[in-house]
């Protein structure tokens, strides 16, 4: 059971390059996040997503885009990628958001921008 | 504004028991979750509270103050692999997660 997996585990990108991070689930999860982590920070929202073929912005999500195409995917791309990008990007996902909604997070993907 | 506090790090000795606060002020309150992050890895989920009280899970414990906007995680019967930072995050009106920057917990033999 593979349960939230993330692609790539690192990268590195130079200043206005673009990519795609990757994430899939299968544990038929309905709703699908998109975190950054930054240091000294608390884990803040790029985007969502309740259902396939749903997005909704999150608290930050300047400079990103996001995709769900099958139920089991959340792709979150970046256009042209800046130095303030440079974060460990976590995907997680849920069954539901009321009750003891428990989020099951992927490994987490970390990336630089030069 | 939404805000989270938890102290930044706490230092505790094996086999003993710590208590990791976490004060908040959120637009609404639909439940308070701690997470546990070990170094380089991903939030593992510990406890839940929605309702005033202590929850106790084994050596883990959470306690709720709704009207004091206050939480707290008891650890107890510390041990070395307890050294991880601790989440805590509060469900808001939307049902949007807030999440506080986390607590380093060092555990010394």
């Amino acid at each position: 059971n593979a349960g939230v997996t993330q692609t790539p585990k690192f990268r590195v990108l130079k200043t206005g390059q673009s990519m795609t991070l990757l994430c899939a689930q299968d544990m038929n999860h309905e709703y699908m996040y998109w975190y950054r982590q930054d240091p000294g920070m608390g884990l803040r929202l790029i985007h969502y997503s309740v259902g396939e073929g749903t997005t909704a912005k999150g608290e930050v999500p300047d400079g990103y885009n996001v995709s769900r195409l099958k139920k089991q995917n959340f792709l979150l791309g970046l256009e042209s990628a800046a130095p303030s990008q440079t974060s460990v990007y976590f995907c997680a996902s849920s069954w539901v958001v009321s009750g003891a909604n428990v989020l099951t997070f992927g490994a987490g993907s970390r990336l630089t921008v030069l | 504004g939404q805000n989270i506090d938890q102290p930044t790090e706490m230092t505790a000795t094996e086999g003993a028991i710590v208590q990791i606060n976490c004060t908040y002020q959120t637009s609404g309150f639909n439940g308070l979750f701690w997470y546990q992050q070990h170094a380089g890895e991903a939030p593992t989920f510990l406890s839940y509270n929605v309702l005033d009280g202590l929850e106790e899970k084994g050596r883990f414990s959470s306690f709720l103050s709704r009207s004091k906007g206050y939480s707290y995680l008891l650890l107890k019967e510390l041990q070395m692999k307890d050294s991880a930072s601790y989440l805590c995050a509060v469900r808001d009106s939307n049902y949007q997660l807030i999440w506080g920057a986390g607590t380093k917990l060092i555990i010394k033999p």
